[in-house]
C-alpha cells in the first residue's frame, strides 16, 4: 500500500513559470488536502477537497489551483511562481468515516523559486 | 476560528528523561486533536488522536496525550525518551465539519542528549 505519493520530490522554478504538483493516494479516501510548510509557520492549508469534483479554499490559496476529478488525485498548480511561493509542499488525504478519519501525509515536494 | 498554540520553539532533554510537549487550543466545540511527528526531511506521521471518549489517549513509540477541556490543552508526553525520538512535534486541531481541515501549531523541536 503506497499510500499518498508526491511527485517530484523537489523542484527549482524561475519566476514567472508555471508547473503542477502532483498527489495520488490508493486508499480511496474522500478527503485530500494540500499545505505549505514553512520555518516557524508550522504547516498552512492552501486548498483542500472533500470529495470528486469539490474544492475550497484554505488559509493560503492565492497562486495556487487545483482541481480534483478523480477520487485518487489532487493536482496542485502555481500558475506563475513567486519567490514567497519557495516552500516544503505536502499533500495528505483522510478517510471521512469516523474513527478512520486522520490525515496521512505524504513525503513533500520542496520547491524553490528564483 | 480554531487555532493552536505550542509555547515551546525547542525542548532539550537527556535519554532517558521524561518529555511532555504543550499543546493549547482554541475551539468552539469539542475538537478533534492530533499529534504528528515529523524528523528531517520527512513527511509528518501521526502519533495519536482524540475524538471523543477517554481523555487518555495512547499512541504509537510510546506516546500518550492528555485531554484536558478545562485547560483547552492536549500534552504530549514519554515516561522516558530515546535519542530517536529527536524530531519536531506538531499538534493539530481538527474541525467537525466537512474536510475535517486541520489547524496545525508552529511545531516543537526535540533535542535529545545523550
Amino acid at each position: 500500500n503506497a499510500g499518498v505519493t508526491q511527485t517530484p520530490k523537489f523542484q527549482v522554478l524561475k519566476t514567472g513559470q508555471s508547473m503542477t504538483l502532483q498527489c495520488a493516494q490508493d486508499m480511496n479516501h474522500e478527503y485530500m488536502s494540500w499545505y505549505r510548510q514553512d520555518p516557524g509557520m508550522g504547516l498552512r492549508l492552501i486548498h483542500y477537497s472533500v470529495g470528486a469534483g469539490i474544492t475550497d479554499q484554505g488559509e493560503v490559496p492565492n497562486g495556487y489551483n487545483v482541481s480534483r476529478s478523480t477520487t485518487e488525485d489532487f493536482p496542485l498548480r502555481l500558475l506563475s511562481a513567486a519567490p514567497s511561493q519557495t516552500s516544503v509542499y505536502f499533500c495528505a488525504s483522510s478517510s471521512s468515516q469516523g474513527r478512520g478519519y486522520g490525515y496521512t501525509f505524504g513525503s513533500g515536494t520542496r520547491l524553490t523559486v528564483v | 476560528a480554531q487555532s493552536v498554540t505550542q509555547p515551546d520553539i525547542h525542548i532539550t532533554v537527556s535519554e532517558g528523561a521524561s518529555l511532555e510537549l504543550r499543546c493549547n487550543y482554541s475551539y468552539g466545540a469539542t475538537p478533534y486533536l492530533f499529534w504528528y511527528v515529523q524528523s528531517p526531511g520527512q513527511g509528518l506521521q501521526l502519533l495519536l488522536k482524540y475524538f471523543s471518549g477517554d481523555t487518555l489517549v495512547q499512541g504509537i513509540k510510546g506516546f500518550e496525550a492528555e485531554f484536558k477541556r478545562s485547560q483547552s490543552s492536549f500534552n504530549l508526553r514519554k515516561p522516558s525518551v530515546h535519542w530517536s525520538d529527536a524530531a519536531e512535534y506538531f499538534c493539530a486541531v481538527g474541525a467537525r465539519n466537512a474536510g475535517n481541515m486541520l489547524t496545525f501549531g508552529g511545531g516543537t523541536r526535540l533535542m535529545v542528549k545523550p
